[in-house]
């Protein structure tokens, strides 16, 4: 069954803490992405990653984390830096072609923190 | 600034309904356009894509248009069902960057 699973579907925190994402796929795409969605707005690209071991910020970056150790994995870990946390954070992954290469998404998680 | 405007911000529309969704953006250079769907607390799904050189594409009663000289898209909807209540979702790649996303239309399909 291929796809792309994010865990936990609902994650809740409290205000200072760190807390980590998970996304992993098994389409065999090489370039994996992290989202975050807020109500009334557009998604907004946090970081991305064509090739494992590397990665680059995405417009709204601040305060985020990401590492590409395996290709099928593409952690985000939100930090106590953060200043706005709460949101619907979603994964996707294409073949990275970049002309036409299609972004698929994660079920998405949504964060709380308090 | 490349820009994605979606309208209407939401609708509302009785079931088995026709309804167009609009899509206008000012990415340029333009590389190509997709209409996604979005459950309520869900991943976006592709509906479409569309390069520069094509102004119509269907996939079953979704039916995406574009007319790249005036950079519009439009999403029609025919025999809409209750399945088809979600948010639409208008996505411009500009070039061989990243992607623009639109604010989405919340689509209501009442019966």
């Amino acid at each position: 069954d291929g796809g792309i699973t994010q865990s936990p579907k609902y994650l809740f925190r409290k205000e200072g803490q760190n807390v980590t994402l998970s996304c992993e796929q098994n389409l065999n795409h090489d370039a994996m992405y992290w989202y975050r969605q807020d109500p009334g707005q557009g998604l907004r690209l946090i970081y991305y990653s064509q090739i494992v071991n590397d990665f680059q910020k995405g417009d709204i970056a601040e305060g985020y984390s990401v590492s590409r150790e395996k290709k099928e994995s593409f952690p985000l870990t939100v930090t106590s830096a953060q200043k706005n946390p709460t949101a619907f954070y979603l994964c996707a992954s294409s073949t990275g072609r970049l002309d036409v290469g299609e972004q698929y998404f994660g079920p998405g998680t949504r964060l709380t923190v308090t | 600034k490349n820009q994605v405007e979606q309208s209407p911000q939401s609708l509302i529309i009785l079931e088995g309904k026709n309804c167009t969704l609009q899509c206008n953006y000012t990415v340029s250079p333009f590389s190509n356009l997709r209409w996604y769907k979005q459950d309520t607390g869900r991943g976006p799904v592709s509906l479409t894509i569309m390069t520069f050189s094509e102004n119509t594409k269907s996939n079953g009663r979704y039916t995406a248009t574009l007319d790249a000289d005036t950079k519009q898209s439009s999403l029609h909807i025919t025999a809409s069902q209750l399945s088809d209540s979600a948010s639409y979702i208008c996505v411009v790649r500009e070039g061989y960057s990243t992607l623009t996303f639109g604010k989405g239309t919340m689509l209501l399909v009442s019966p």
